[in-house]
């Protein structure tokens, strides 16, 4: 069974970097593409980018590019998702997902993760 | 950069159908995906590729996608059918994924 766990809950200083892991479980990591998607408190879906572990290069959302970073480590099948200068507006859970290359949907989803930035 | 609208709310009675629709310019030309959340909880796939259900969904759950508008229809709607529900494509324009803003369906 395919399992995507994620690492606990964050409280960051604002400035400061959050970095976020999701491993993956039951399935063959080096082909299985990653992405994340945040949600901000009583907000929507907003797709932040994802990677491709095998080639090792990331596709970011456009508002994401410069601030986040989307990496893997194959010998422990996880993904991380790292956010720097952090803001009040990136409070919000952070999901990673299995998202299928082919047919571009997501399935399944990590549990998420609160990430709260607080002076 | 490509937009998918979606109402804010939906409101049905149990045992009615609910429609929630997805518009987007030539939205039937892109594989559509609908998502399921529930409070606390993280979305779960309910329909791809416009009209296809993953295992383990029920068939209540069905969708269409034509024109400028897709559509996720809930038949027979239960109190458990309760949650918000997103809209998604893949822009190949650009490499990126869209989501709408999200649906939330209240049972009365």
């Amino acid at each position: 069974q395919v399992q995507l766990v994620q690492s606990g809950a964050e409280v960051k200083k604002p400035g400061s970097s959050v970095k976020v892991s999701c491993r993956a479980s039951g399935v063959t990591f080096r082909n299985y593409v990653i992405n994340w998607v945040r949600q901000a408190p009583g907000q929507g879906l907003e797709w932040m980018g994802g990677i491709i572990p095998i080639f090792g290069t990331a596709n970011y959302a456009e508002r994401f590019q410069g601030t986040v970073t989307i990496t893997t480590d194959e010998s422990t099948s996880t993904a991380y998702m790292e956010l720097s200068n952090l803001k009040s507006e990136d409070t919000a859970v952070y999901y990673c997902a299995h998202y299928h290359p082919t047919y571009h949907w997501f399935d399944p989803w990590g549990q998420g993760t609160l990430v709260t930035v607080s002076s | 950069s490509y937009v998918l609208t979606q109402p804010t709310s939906v409101s049905v009675a149990p045992g009615q159908t609910a429609r929630i629709s997805c518009g987007g310019n030539n939205i039937g030309s892109k594989s559509v995906h609908w998502y399921q959340q529930k409070p606390g909880q993280a979305p779960v796939l309910v329909v791809y590729d416009d009209t296809d259900r993953p295992s383990g969904i029920p068939e209540r759950f069905s969708g269409s996608n034509s024109g400028n508008t897709a559509t996720l229809t809930i038949s027979r709607v239960e109190v458990g059918d309760e949650a918000d529900y997103y809209c998604q494509v893949w822009n190949s324009g650009s490499d990126h994924v869209v989501f709408g803003g999200g649906t939330k369906v209240s049972v009365l």
